[in-house]
This record gives structure tokens, C-alpha cells and sequence, in this order.
């Protein structure tokens, strides 16, 4: 069964700090997973796509790693700010699939 | 990157009405749209495809005659809720599929529309 699956579910940290979000899928046969931020009341916007072949995939203080071997992925977000309180849900989308398989996401909050 | 609009952003009616929410893509055409629910606290939830010009596929437990979907052009969708309940009330948010330029597909999601029934 495709699934995506994503920890911590919460995470708090204080403004300037790092963190890192993980994303383990069992999607197949892997097309691509994306990573998007979403505001509370507000559609997921997209930080970073990455195929098969890519690693990693940075968006400004957002960096993207893929494990396409160990179907692992994770965010890093560096220096942190309250803008970034939001929910980081992670997307995995699989070859020939119009459907996409969801994490049910990690609710980051940033304390000033 | 691509833009989706939705309208309304929120609406709040009355139990039995109809709503109906539309779903644009702003700068490509869409052949396929989806429209998800979102219940707070937890992820979205496909409610159906949208291919242009032919009927949705719905998802298993959607009900299909009371969420209707109209898909008439490559850039609109809309989804109508028809005899709304107030278990129907949350986030609708729509999405629009592309082509990436390196093969495969990329969803672009709207803004949402925040559904209040009374």
C-alpha cells in the first residue's frame, strides 16, 4: 500500500534555531515527492520538487534530501522565524499515478 | 511557479442550499483538476479528478450526486455542494495538474475555500 509517513508530528522550537522534518514513503514506482508549507486557512504552496535522481533541493533557508534508496526524505530549515509556524506536509507522487499520496504533516510552531 | 485561484475564499449558508466553489488555473491549462477536503488538524483528503470535457471519478464514500464537479474548460472546475449540512463545513482546496518539463506531473493547490453551513 502507497504511503507516506511523517514525524514528529509537532515540533517546537525557538525563533533562530534549526530543525529537520522526515518524510519515509513507500510509494512505487516513485515519480516525485514535494514538500509544502501550509498556513492555517490557507492552500499547501509548494517549497521543493525532486525526482528520482536528485538529493537535495534548497529554497532559500529550505533544503530538501531525498533517499530514493531508503525512500527517505527530509526538510531542514534553517534560522528559523515565526513565519515559518505552519504545517509541512509531504507529497509523494508515483509514476503513471494522477493521485497523489499525503503525510498527515508536521505542525511546526516557532516561539519568539 | 503556476498559479490557482479559488472563489469564494470562505462562504457560510444555510442548511439546504447549494454552494458552488470554482477552481482557476491562472496561467496553463489544466487537463485535470482535483478538489480535497480538509478537516482542521489533519491532511488533505482527494475527494475526486477532474478530467476536462468528461465525468469526475470520486473517491470511495464521496458522494458523487452531492458534490457535483463540472470541469468545462482547461482552466476552470467547480465543485457544487448541493442540500449543504452542517457536516458538510470545511476547507475545500483545489488543485491543478501540469507536466514538468522533465516528465512527470506537478500539482499546483489553491487558496482554499472555507465553508461554513449553518
Amino acid at each position: 500500500k502507497n504511503q507516506v509517513e511523517q514525524s514528529p508530528q509537532s515540533l517546537i522550537i525557538l525563533e533562530g534555531k534549526n530543525c529537520t522534518l522526515q518524510c519515509n514513503y513507500t510509494v512505487s514506482p516513485f515519480s516525485n515527492l514535494r514538500w509544502y508549507k501550509q498556513d492555517t486557512g490557507r492552500g499547501p504552496v509548494s517549497l521543493t520538487i525532486m525526482t528520482f535522481s536528485e538529493n537535495t533541493k534548497s529554497n532559500g533557508r529550505y533544503t530538501a534530501t531525498l533517499d530514493a534508496d531508503t525512500k527517505q526524505s527530509s526538510l531542514h530549515i534553517t534560522a528559523s522565524q515565526l513565519s515559518d509556524s505552519a504545517s509541512y506536509i509531504c507529497v509523494v507522487s508515483a509514476r503513471g499515478a494522477q493521485k497523489l499520496v499525503f503525510g498527515q504533516g508536521t505542525r511546526l510552531t516557532i516561539n519568539p | 511557479g503556476a498559479v490557482v485561484s479559488q472563489h469564494p475564499s470562505r462562504v457560510i449558508c444555510k442548511s439546504g442550499t447549494s454552494v458552488k466553489i470554482e477552481c482557476r488555473s491562472l496561467d496553463f491549462q489544466a487537463t485535470t483538476m482535483f478538489w480535497y477536503r480538509q478537516f482542521p488538524k489533519q491532511s488533505l483528503m482527494l475527494m475526486a479528478t477532474s478530467n476536462e470535457g468528461s465525468k469526475a471519478t470520486y473517491e470511495q464514500g464521496v458522494e458523487k450526486d452531492k458534490f457535483l464537479i463540472n470541469h468545462a474548460s482547461l482552466t476552470l472546475s467547480t465543485l457544487t455542494v448541493t442540500s449543504a449540512h452542517p457536516e458538510d463545513s470545511s476547507f475545500y482546496i483545489c488543485s491543478a495538474s501540469n507536466r514538468l518539463a522533465g516528465g512527470g506531473r506537478a500539482q499546483y493547490f489553491g487558496p482554499g475555500t472555507r465553508l461554513t453551513v449553518l
